[in-house]
């Protein structure tokens, strides 16, 4: 079973803060799936990395898959309340067919 | 709206009871996945259709789950005999294409409560 572990689990910060979450496996994953889920939601992609290496920014995130297709970060700058949300990473095996989610990390952004 | 829709929402069972879980996905989409949600957990995959075979069960956790698409549109999870431990919420997605390929979009969930 491939584990995907994101740390922190909880992380509260003023806005305007500067942040980095991480997500780690000892497996390598084809690629891997950034999302953000709210309160009653389901999930909502925000990005996927396919090569090691890559770095994809949207907006104020910055998105990296490390070179060895193992682990992934999200770095956000000026963090803003609506950035308030479940961060969850995801890893695909094409082999196996399905996603392997982490349990995210839980972020409050206060005014 | 387009998108994914569940129902019910919310759903509680006493212990032993049978439940039904309806997944109306995207039209059109080829792909359609269950997924369980633990509190405070990271969503667990539970089965996978490509139009209305079933083609991984992998993650279904006792044979008192059981899911079904029939016409390759609509799914049903359904849960006999529910016992605590089934306490989740119950997400659905469904995709354009095949496998992972395409990006997955996420119903809002069934909260599934056993007492």
């Amino acid at each position: 079973t491939q584990l995907l572990e994101q740390s922190p689990q909880f992380l509260s910060i003023q806005e305007g803060e500067n942040l980095t979450v991480y997500c780690n496996s000892s497996s390598v994953f084809s690629s891997l799936q950034w999302y953000r889920q709210e309160p009653g939601e389901g999930p909502v992609l925000l990005v996927t990395v396919v090569t090691g290496g890559e770095v994809k920014k949207l907006k104020r995130l910055t998105f990296q898959f490390g070179d060895a297709r193992k682990d992934s970060s999200l770095h956000i700058t000026a963090a803003q309340p609506g950035d308030t949300g479940l961060y969850l990473c995801a890893g695909e095996d094409t082999n196996a067919g399905k996603s392997t989610f982490g349990d995210g990390t839980t972020l409050t952004v206060k005014p | 709206g387009a998108g994914v829709s569940q129902s019910p929402r919310y759903k509680v069972a006493k212990r032993g009871q049978d439940v039904a879980l309806r997944c109306d996905p995207i039209s059109g989409h080829v792909s359609l996945f269950w997924y369980q949600q633990a509190l405070g957990q990271g969503p667990e995959f539970l089965t996978y259709f490509q139009n209305e075979a079933q083609l991984d069960k992998s993650g279904l956790p006792s044979d008192r789950f059981f899911a079904e698409r029939p016409e390759g549109s609509v799914s049903t999870l359904k849960i006999q005999r529910t016992q605590q431990e089934d306490s989740a919420v119950y997400l659905c997605a469904s995709s354009l294409g095949l496998l992972n390929s395409y990006e997955q979009y996420f119903g809002p969930g069934t909260r599934l409560t056993v007492t």
